[in-house]
């Protein structure tokens, strides 16, 4: 079984520029989640998604990113313009169907790695 | 309010010795799930354990054991006769509703 694919692993922009990273979930799962995780912290959610739809979003900073999920697959998280607190590893993890109630576990995507300049 | 409070930052043992990873963890729901998850420094997180709220049985696998205690609202992780393969990251984290919460990470460092 394919895991989580994330693209790109790392990117390096200067601050003002924007980004955007790519999320393509295990096949079948239906909820899908962004987590920013800066150095020494553990990973924070930024949105979740339930198949195309918004679950949570109440910790993205929504003047500068934005997320979407059009087909309830693949999921793209954009950031402009980027600024020097950006810099993080942003995760991407799937799961079956949390809301449904198969609380299984998240399955994380190797992350993009994100430095701003 | 839910929330997961890993107190040791940073562990090191030498090879061979046992840890104990502590996580204490806060919920009003009755139904949750607690889970561990090892980061290397790959980065990756990779899953170690998932426990319901209604199973307070403690699990062993291999040299990984967890005790679940719900009198405490903890979720600890041993290893017993370390590795250095062991080094990394380890974050505990609480399932609950429609939310996933992560605590802090305890590093880990085996020293050979």
């Amino acid at each position: 079984e394919a895991g989580v694919a994330q693209s790109p692993r790392y990117k390096i922009i200067e601050k003002r520029q924007s980004v955007a990273f790519w999320c393509n979930p295990i096949s079948g799962h239906a909820t899908l989640y962004w987590y920013q995780q800066i150095l020494g912290q553990g990973p924070k959610l930024l949105i979740q998604f339930q198949n195309n739809g918004v679950v949570d979003d109440s910790q993205l900073p929504k003047d500068r990113f934005s997320a979407e999920r059009l087909k309830g697959v693949d999921s793209t998280l954009k950031i402009q313009p980027a600024k020097l607190e950006d810099s993080a590893v942003y995760l991407c993890a799937s799961t079956q169907n949390w809301l449904a109630g198969d609380h299984g576990e998240l399955f994380f995507g190797e992350g993009s790695r994100l430095t701003v300049l | 309010a839910q929330k997961v409070t890993q107190a040791q930052t940073e562990i090191s043992v030498v090879e061979k010795e046992d840890v104990t990873l502590d996580c204490v963890y806060e919920t009003r729901d009755t139904t949750y799930y607690l889970f561990w998850y090892k980061q290397p420094p790959s980065g990756e997180l990779v899953f170690l354990i998932r426990r319901n709220s209604f199973d307070e049985q403690n699990e062993i696998s291999g040299r990984y054991s967890w005790n679940f205690q719900k009198s405490t609202s903890s979720f600890n992780f041993t290893i017993t006769a370390s590795q250095v393969v062991d080094s990394a990251v380890y974050f505990c984290a609480l399932g609950t509703g429609n939310q996933f919460y992560f605590g802090t990470g305890t590093s880990l460092t085996v020293i050979p």
